[in-house]
This record gives structure tokens, C-alpha cells and sequence, in this order.
């Protein structure tokens, strides 16, 4: 219940397209759903973040949509570019008790042609 | 930048071996976690430290403790290494119980 899936595990996309990866989760107290970008050798950065509350968060060409009743979230990379090119992590948590850890999915790793 | 800053950034243990790992939080942020990413895997959370108190903690043996001193900063070590805990290890810093965690740079670690 935990967990957190995240697909697909590897992305190509053309530059100036839309890349789309996809996370659902089981946890129904989950209350934050960031979505992480990490470049080889860095540590993740927040990229974007959304709450239940919401269905779509947008910031600059990167989207967030949210389904709460489906239990599922996706972030959409529009006009996507060769910079882009990272590992994409979303992630949940819940703030129970004292703590706000993170529940990470396994990565999506984003290759944008040129 | 995050103002989460990690050191040492790369090490080689040997087995059954110590270490040490130390992170500076950002600026104001009274709450720190250490999470666990081997190679091709999203980041696992250890256990997150709030107040100098261990106030949560992941799937993660004893031989994984930790500190927080009263500037916020903190320290992860490991007991025991084994070769298993070779991986990129990631401090999180936050303020109280708000979701925003940045992430530091990480350290690498590698048990031989």
C-alpha cells in the first residue's frame, strides 16, 4: 500500500514534443505528489508538486494533472528539449505522526533527441 | 542549489567497515532525512530526524543511526558495511512538518 508505480521506465521523445510519464498509487492518505528531476552524479531536484486538492498544477512548460479517483498523476513536458534529458522521479507522502517522508516511484529516464 | 550540502561526496569502504556521512541543512530548515538510492532505483528513506530526535525510520537496520545537532545539521553512520550499501546516499532537508524537501547533492559510497 505503499507503493508507488511509476511508467515507463524509459522515454524518447522528439525535440519540441510532449513527454508523459505516468504514477499511481494505493495510499489514499498521500497528501503530496512532487515530481523530482535528477541529472547522473546530482541529487533530485523539486521540480513541481501538487496536492489533492487540485487536479492540474501548471509552471512554465512543465504540468502536473491529478486524478484523485482514479488514485493516479502524471507530469507532461511540453515543447520538451535535449536539456531535459534526466531521470524523472515522482513521488507521495503523507505527514502522519511527525514525519513527511517521501514514497519514491522507480524513475523514468527521459531521452530528448535533438 | 538547494543550500543542502553533503560531504564527503565520494568514499570507498571496505567491508565490515564505518562510516560517517555528514549534511548541512538549508538555512532554517529544523528537519532532516537521509535516504538510500543504489544504482538505477528511486531513493529509499532511512529516517528523518526533527529536533535532534529520531522522529521516523524506513526498513533499515540498526547499523544505520544517525545524529541531528542543535544547528540542524546531522550525520548518518553505518555499522558493518556491507557490500549491499554500496549506493548514492541523500540528505533532505525541510521545515517542520511542510512537504518542500530539498535534496542535497548525495554522497557516494562504495563498499568493496
Amino acid at each position: 500500500q505503499q507503493q508507488v508505480k511509476q511508467s515507463p521506465q524509459s522515454l524518447i521523445v522528439q525535440k519540441g514534443g510532449i513527454s508523459i510519464i505516468n504514477c499511481a498509487y494505493e495510499n489514499t492518505a498521500f497528501d503530496y505528489f512532487p515530481w523530482y528531476q535528477q541529472f547522473p552524479g546530482k541529487g533530485p531536484a523539486l521540480l513541481i508538486a501538487i496536492r489533492p486538492d487540485v487536479s492540474e498544477k501548471k509552471e512554465g512548460r512543465f504540468t502536473i494533472s491529478f486524478n484523485k479517483s482514479a488514485k493516479q498523476f502524471s507530469l507532461h513536458i511540453m515543447d520538451s528539449q535535449p536539456g531535459d534529458s534526466a531521470t524523472y522521479f515522482c513521488a507521495a507522502s503523507t505527514y502522519g505522526g511527525a514525519t513527511n517522508k517521501l514514497i519514491f516511484g522507480t524513475g523514468t529516464l527521459l531521452a530528448v533527441q535533438p | 542549489e538547494t543550500g543542502v550540502t553533503q560531504s564527503p561526496t565520494h568514499l570507498i569502504k571496505t567491508r565490515g567497515q564505518q562510516v560517517t556521512l555528514r549534511c548541512s541543512s538549508q538555512s532554517g530548515h529544523n528537519t532532516v532525512s537521509w535516504y538510500q538510492q543504489a544504482l538505477g532505483q528511486g531513493p529509499q528513506f532511512i529516517f528523518q530526524y526533527y529536533r535532534e530526535e529520531e522522529k521516523g525510520r524506513g526498513n533499515f537496520p540498526p547499523r544505520f543511526s544517525g545524529l541531528q545537532f542543535p544547528n540542524y545539521s546531522s550525520e548518518l553512520n553505518v555499522n558493518a558495511l556491507e557490500l549491499d550499501d554500496s549506493a548514492l546516499y541523500l540528505c533532505a532537508s525541510s521545515l517542520g512538518g511542510l512537504n518542500t524537501i530539498y535534496f542535497g547533492e548525495g554522497s557516494w559510497l562504495t563498499v568493496v
